[in-house]
């Protein structure tokens, strides 16, 4: 089947320390791979993606690279800020015509100052 | 464009009682989601649309939830007769498009309570 595995939160960092969120997946096919931001009190949005092996998404200082030989897109950050506290969800869709989100569980994270 | 559009924000109902949640997708966007987030399940896709039309619906809990899209800017999830175990988040999602790559976008949220 086809899912998404996340690290397990609550992650709890200071400020301009540095990140990693973990992510592994199992999919039949080829997926893009995402990663969502959820901050408190409002829907998810889109922070970065990729859609094939070796690609690196990035976004407001957030890198994730698509690993194809260890099936992994992990979440990183190098200097973590008080505003990225939120929740961040990994997700995959298949490249199968259906666009269809699977998402992880998501990993809660809050950087104090 | 004002993004998707969900209401209420918030509902509180009493056990027994229909509940119906609102959306207005991204005008232009033919995929329509509705997504359930509680912290025992996480989030899950309930239903989703193409073009109105219900795609796959294997996401709904049971006969007591329905969806409809009566035209491309409107779409209603409706929980008769509503449970406590029907509280959580409901997201409503739209998208542009078949890629896989494309990117969904989600509404604030209606937060359900019943009581």
């Amino acid at each position: 089947g086809n899912s998404v595995t996340q690290m397990e939160g609550p992650v709890t960092l200071s400020e301009e320390a540095f990140l990693t969120i973990n992510c592994t997946y199992t999919a039949t096919g080829y997926p893009s791979l995402f990663w969502y931001v959820q901050y408190p009190g409002e829907g998810l949005q889109l922070l970065l993606k990729a859609t094939k092996a070796d690609d690196k998404g990035s976004n407001k200082g957030f890198e994730a690279t698509y690993r194809k030989e260890t099936t992994s897109f992990h979440l990183e950050k190098g200097s973590v800020q008080v505003s990225d506290s939120a929740v961040y969800f990994c997700a995959l869709n298949l490249q199968t015509g259906a666009n269809n989100l699977f998402f992880g569980t998501g990993t809660r994270l809050t950087v104090i100052p | 464009d004002a993004g998707v559009i969900q209401s209420p924000r918030h509902e509180v109902t009493e056990m027994g009682q229909e509940v119906t949640l609102r959306c207005k997708p991204i005008s232009g966007h033919d995929y329509l989601f509705w997504y359930r987030q509680t912290m025992m399940r996480g989030l899950e896709l309930l239903i989703y649309f193409n073009n109105n039309v219900p795609i796959d619906d294997s996401g709904m809990p049971e006969d007591r939830f329905s969806a409809k899209m009566p035209n491309a800017s409107f779409s209603t999830l409706k929980i008769q007769p509503s449970e406590p175990r029907d509280s959580a988040v409901y997201f409503c999602a739209s998208s542009l498009g078949l890629a896989p790559s494309n990117e969904q976008f989600f509404g604030p949220g209606t937060r359900l309570t019943v009581l």
